[in-house]
């Protein structure tokens, strides 16, 4: 069974900071995975997703890599800002019984205090 | 917009009454999913649909939900005979054929009193 697991399950950091947050995922027979943001009582935002024969996905401030073998993904989130506080979620794509599947972690709860 | 729509954003509803949810999602997908989130955990799978039909229901889908898709664009998911576990946000989700990227809605928060 795919276990996703993300760690810390919550940082607080000072505004201007880099951080990483840290996804695990125990089967790497994946298509894809994928970072997520979500606001208070919202849905889910698409960040990254980095296909399973990539490294690594930037967009502007974000950068997420990959690495199958050891079953491990980093979000890295540069000069971070007040406006980044969210909960950050990885989710990896699998063909489980017949269909493709989002398994997910539990979610890293970010605070970046101004 | 033409991202996924759920409707209603919000639902309260007392325990034993029955609620339906609606998603609508990007035109051309024709993969949707139904994932729960309950408070501090990441989605989980309910079901999944490729075009009209119902090709996998997970067993946290007891026999009191349902989920239609009836011409392959929008669906339904029906909770009969609500209980207080029942309540969570429900999120839908939609991808196209060929692609392995979906795409969420902003969820229906159901909260059972």
């Amino acid at each position: 069974k795919q276990e996703v697991t993300q760690i810390p399950a919550a940082l607080s950091v000072p505004e201007g900071e880099n951080l990483v947050l840290n996804c695990s995922f125990t089967d790497s027979a994946i298509y894809n995975l994928q970072w997520f943001r979500q606001d208070p009582g919202k849905g889910l935002t698409s960040l990254l997703l980095i296909q399973s024969s990539q490294r690594e996905q930037t967009s502007g401030r974000l950068n997420a890599s990959l690495d199958k073998s050891s079953g491990r993904s980093t979000l890295y989130i540069a000069a971070s800002q007040p406006g980044d506080s969210a909960t950050y979620l990885c989710a990896v794509a699998r063909f489980i019984q017949g269909a493709q599947k989002l398994v997910f972690g539990q979610g890293t709860r970010l605070t970046i205090n101004p | 917009d033409t991202g996924v729509s759920q409707n209603p954003r919000h639902k309260i509803t007392k325990r034993g009454q029955n609620v339906t949810f609606r998603c609508d999602p990007i035109s051309e997908h024709n993969r949707l999913y139904w994932y729960r989130q309950t408070l501090g955990q990441g989605p989980e799978f309910l079901t999944y649909f490729q075009n009209e039909a119902q090709l996998e229901k997970s067993r946290l889908l007891s026999d009191r939900f349902s989920a239609e898709r009836p011409k392959g664009s929008f669906s339904t998911l029906e909770i009969q005979r609500t209980e207080q576990g029942d309540s969570a946000m429900y999120l839908c989700a939609s991808r196209r054929h060929g692609s392995t990227e979906a795409f969420f809605g902003q969820g229906t928060r159901l909260t059972v009193v």
